[in-house]
């Protein structure tokens, strides 16, 4: 599976748009994108997923670059209990029971 | 609420103990996983189930036993186990490993402590 960067950590004020940057430069074709925020001291929690088309849901979007390189991931208003860690992982489905989680990025919602 | 839940949430125990720790979904999954969580570290994937059958063992030390019974329910069997054993322990399950975009949910973990 492919190597994701993140930056460690970011801020956000409550209610404004969290955006949470990945690169995944070594992507390969068939191999999806995905996100998952642990809050502390509990299970990792999943976002959101795509391949190559922006994807939305409930809680989240996500905007994939045309050439798969980096993703963005968006919380719309964040809110307090948004602060987590926040994981991107490129993950290959064939072996989706390798699941690796890296160091993510530390978001912080602040009022 | 994820629909896989761990009991118990918090366990201490002295390294000449024996006990359990229980996972169990209800989301009609295949497959079950165990992983370990230290301080400060990035999970890691200890025991893969699917379809009851153990898919992976990621070379974990032989004082942790996994069961699974059914594909509803995991078990791992800890005994004398180590002060650097203490970690966060989590549950995961999913639809069916190999499957395109198959999905783990992750219950809320157990936290050990080995005395």
């Amino acid at each position: 599976d492919a190597k994701t960067t993140q930056p460690p950590s970011m801020d956000c004020a409550e209610g404004r748009a969290a955006n949470l940057p990945c690169n995944h430069s070594t992507i390969s074709g068939n191999e999806y994108v995905y996100w998952y925020r642990q809050i502390h001291s509990q299970g990792p929690q999943y976002i959101i997923h795509g391949l190559k088309n922006n994807e939305t849901n409930e809680m989240a979007s996500l905007i994939i670059t045309e050439d798969r390189k980096s993703s963005t991931l968006i919380l719309p208003h964040a809110t307090l209990r948004d602060t987590a860690v926040y994981y991107c992982i490129a993950l290959n489905t064939g072996t989706a029971s390798k699941l690796t989680f890296g160091t993510g990025t530390r978001l912080q919602v602040t009022l | 609420e994820t629909g896989v839940t761990q009991t118990p949430r918090h366990l201490v125990m002295g390294m000449t103990n024996k006990k359990s720790l229980k996972c169990e979904q209800h989301l009609g999954h295949n497959a079950m996983y165990w992983y370990k969580q230290s301080a400060k570290k990035p999970l890691e994937l200890m025991f893969v189930y699917n379809f009851k059958e153990q898919t992976e063992n990621n070379s974990v030390p032989s004082r942790f036993s996994p069961e699974c019974p059914n594909s509803s329910h995991l078990f791992l069997h800890l005994h004398t186990l180590q002060p650097e054993d203490s970690a966060l322990y989590l549950c995961a399950s999913s639809q069916n490993p190999g499957r395109t975009q198959d999905t783990q949910y992750f219950g809320p973990g157990t936290r050990l402590t080995v005395l």
